[in-house]
Order: C-alpha cells, then structure tokens, then sequence
C-alpha cells in the first residue's frame, strides 16, 4: 500500500494564479482532512470528508476548495493564490472518526 | 476555540536522559488524544494514542492523560539522537486539534 499520497511536492505561484493540489489514499478510508502547517505552527484544519460527496469546512477554509467524488480522492483548489496562502500542506485520512489519521508528505506552496 | 497549548521549547536532553513534554488542552468535550512525530520536512507520525485516564506505556514512551486536570504528557525514557525531532500533541472532539509543538534535541 502506497497510503496517501499527495502531489506536487513543490509549487511556486503567482498571485491569482490557481491551483489543485491532488491527494489520493489507498486503504478505503472514509474520512479525509486538508491541514496548512505554517513555520512554528500546528496544524490548521481546512476541510474535511467524511465520504463520497460530503465535505465540510475546518477552521481556516477562506481561498480554499475541495471536492469528494471517490473514496480514494480529494483534492484542494487554490483559487486567485494570495502570499497568505504560502504554507506547507498535509492531507491526511482516517478509517473513522477519532481514530489515527495518516499523513501524506506534504505539498510545500510559496505564492511570490 | 478548541485549544492545545504544549510547553514551549526547544527541549534539549542528553542522550540517555528522559525528556518530558506537556499538552493542556481547553475543550472538555475531547475524548482521544494523540502524540505525533514530526521530522524536519517531513510529515507527521503518529507515535502514542491515548483515550482513558492512566498511562500508557509504548517501549521507550509513556503517554500519561488527566481528563480532570484536561493535561497530557508524553515521556521519552533513554533519549536518543533519533528522537530529535519536533513533537506534537493532537485533542479530539469532533475534529482534531493540534497544538503547535515542541521541538526536542538529544545531544550525544
């Protein structure tokens, strides 16, 4: 099993410039989470799934979107990048609720 | 405003000596806690879950949990250069809360 995994691993933009970053699990989770980890920060939840075409928003979900179409999918769509918006992001997933959530490696974003 | 503060670092401990690191967390709703490893550039790892009162003994780490007093700790007995890294505590209610971590160095 790859687990999750995310891609790019590196993105420059330019502002108002959009982009999706892609994220895709391979062990039937149904629970699906974007965090933004800044320097010297925890993680901050964007948006999450609970299943195919169900998703809702976390704490920090401005500029940002997403969509659930498979179990195994769930991208996030920077739409008009601003510089706020540089930050490292993890995508995660978890069988259910409360339980372990695994991480993906990271997409590190610089919008310049 | 779910809150997870850790004490701040950085923690620096010899090699072979027990590095202690603390978690208070603000919403009494949360049920299961989480201990993650975290690796410069890298992503996190879970390393303790912890979901009742007590500790929680997992080789070299213990994770103890006080729902009273809303505190989690996690020991890391017989330090060693590898556990350099930054650590970080996660509370969950209905989402999971993360506090910003604490960055450890085992000096040898």
């Amino acid at each position: 099993n790859a687990g999750v995994t995310q891609t790019p691993k590196f993105r420059i933009l330019k502002i108002g410039q959009s982009m999706t970053l892609q994220c895709t699990q391979d062990m039937n989770h149904n629970y699906m989470y974007w965090y933004r980890q800044d320097p010297g920060m925890g993680l901050k939840l964007i948006y999450y799934s609970v299943g195919a075409g169900i998703t809702d928003k976390g704490e920090v979900p401005n500029g940002y979107n997403v969509s659930r179409s498979t179990t195994e999918d769930f991208p996030l769509r920077l739409e008009l990048a601003a510089p706020s918006q540089t930050s490292v992001y993890f995508c995660a997933s978890s069988y259910s609720q409360g339980d372990e959530q695994f991480f993906g490696p990271g997409t590190r974003l610089t919008v310049l | 405003q779910k809150e997870v503060e850790q004490n701040s670092g950085p923690l620096s401990v010899p090699e072979g000596a027990i590095a202690s690191l603390n978690c208070t967390y603000s919403d009494r709703g949360s049920q299961s806690f989480f201990w993650y490893r975290q690796y410069s550039g890298k992503s996190p790892e879970l390393i303790m879950s912890i979901y009742s009162n007590g500790d929680k003994e997992d080789g070299r780490f213990t994770a103890q949990l006080n729902k009273a007093s809303q505190y989690v700790s996690l020991l890391i007995r017989d330090s060693q250069p590898s556990d350099s890294a930054t650590y970080l505590c996660a509370a969950y209610d209905y989402k999971l809360s993360f506090g910003a971590g604490t960055t450890v160095t085992v000096r040898a």
